[in-house]
């Protein structure tokens, strides 16, 4: 198995451009995370999906920041306008449901670090 | 009050000792306990999961749980220069929410 894909692997732009992150899943997982990683804040949930549906995006900074799952095998996190303040490594991750793992397991990809100047 | 808590660190051990992270949480519905370890500029990855009191053992590692005190810790026997990671605690409450706790960094000293 592949793992969480997740590109780019770095992102460097300027302020105010819309910045767009992406993610694949392991197949047969039927929940994902987004998590922004900072060494002020840690490591933070920004939204969860559940069979590609939004179940919570209280995490969401500001309504500068969306999310989507249009399928089973693919999530964008878009941050536009883009801001310094939002530079973090950006997580995604996956988790199953059912025998064969752990309940409630979490797999990371490897994240995005994104660098607003 | 942070709902998942672990000293920064950096705990420093020398190696061939046991190392011991701790970690506190508020709610007390909490139901599932993990330890992810995450190696400096790399993403976290699960090393074990708990979910009834006591200890659960997997190699080197131990988890404890006391839900009664809200603490959960993990203990790494035979500590080797290689486990010189963050360690993150989560805890999974009620519905589907898994907080994570700012981590322990760890350095084993060869």
């Amino acid at each position: 198995d592949a793992g969480v894909i997740q590109s780019p692997r770095h992102e460097v732009t300027e302020m105010g451009q819309e910045v767009t992150l992406r993610c694949k899943p392991i197949s047969g997982h039927n929940s994902l995370f987004w998590y922004r990683q900072t060494m002020m804040r840690g490591l933070e949930l920004l939204i969860y999906f559940n069979n590609n549906v939004p179940i919570d995006d209280s995490g969401m900074p500001e309504d500068r920041f969306s999310a989507k799952m249009p399928n089973a095998s693919f999530s964008t996190l878009k941050i536009q306008p883009s801001e310094p303040r939002d530079s973090a490594v950006y997580f995604c991750a996956s988790s199953p449901q059912g025998a064969g793992a752990p309940p409630d397991t979490q797999y990371f990809g490897p994240g995005t670090r994104l660098t607003v100047l | 009050q942070k709902e998942v808590e672990q000293n920064s660190g950096p705990l420093s051990v020398p190696e061939g000792a046991i190392a011991s992270l701790n970690c506190t949480y508020s709610d007390r519905g909490s139901q599932s306990f993990f330890w992810y370890r995450q190696y400096s500029g790399k993403s976290p990855e699960l090393i074990m999961s708990i979910y009834s009191n006591g200890d659960k053992e997997d190699g080197r590692f131990t988890a404890q749980l006391n839900k009664a005190s809200q603490y959960v810790s993990l203990l790494i026997r035979d500590s080797q220069p290689s486990d010189s990671a963050t360690y993150l605690c989560a805890v999974k409450s009620g519905g589907f929410k898994t907080i994570f706790g700012a981590g322990t960094r760890l350095f084993v000293k060869a």
